[in-house]
């Protein structure tokens, strides 16, 4: 069936350096790929996102990046801080409008 | 502006009792959304409903009943809980376009 694979599961960087977290997808139909970061006790909050037309957006410290043709996107975070610890979900809107989630990375800054 | 509130945040069950998680949102927004998150599983779709009246079933529907008498509340109902229903529950609705924006969540356990 469908669905999104997210890799690490959990990946852990000192201050300053950076994250990458990658998904890949299944339904090439996908045209929607947002992101969400989940602190502890939180509900999940988008962060960023990017179309199927685009190929890599950027918002300060974070981007994601598309290949439509592989099937993946990334989250990069450069600069980490300590407040960027937290969960992260990426998603994908697959062709009949359903966002399916990947399975969450746990990232930890250290200070 | 609350945006999503969820009632209760904690809740222990005993295996066969019913339950209501309640959800109810200020942002008039037609959709809403349930979603559970268990380790390593990411966050899975329940149930959806895209306006009043009108409830769809998602990717893990069974075991759940939800109802929608109007724009703001959307309840979702547990008629037998399980150990299995152990999670935190999530309820979304849509913030801008593409964004779920969501609830602080529930936690659930059935012993």
């Amino acid at each position: 069936g469908e669905n999104v694979e997210q890799h690490p599961s959990t990946l852990s960087v000192q201050e300053g350096d950076s994250a990458v977290i990658k998904c890949t997808y299944s339904d090439s139909a996908s045209n929607y790929f947002p992101w969400y970061k989940q602190e502890l006790g939180k509900g999940p909050q988008l962060i960023i996102d990017i179309r199927s037309n685009v190929g890599e957006k950027k918002d300060q410290r974070i981007a994601v990046t598309l290949n439509k043709t592989a099937k993946h996107f990334s989250l990069h975070i450069t600069e980490t801080q300590p407040e960027d610890s937290a969960v992260y979900f990426c998603a994908a809107k697959n062709g009949i409008g359903k966002l399916i989630f990947g399975q969450g990375t746990t990232l930890q800054v250290k200070p | 502006n609350a945006g999503v509130t969820q009632t209760p945040k904690f809740r222990v069950l005993k295996t066969g009792q019913s339950m209501t998680l309640l959800c109810a949102q200020d942002m008039n927004h037609e959709y809403m959304y349930w979603y559970r998150q268990d380790p390593g599983m990411g966050l899975r779709l329940i149930h959806y409903s895209v306006g009043e009246g009108t409830t769809a079933k998602g990717e893990v529907p069974d075991g759940y009943n939800v109802s929608r008498s109007t724009t703001e509340d959307f309840p979702l109902r547990l008629l037998s809980a399980a150990p299995s229903q152990t999670s935190v529950y999530f309820c979304a609705t849509v913030g801008g376009p593409g964004e779920l924006f969501f609830g602080e969540g529930s936690r659930l356990t059935v012993l």
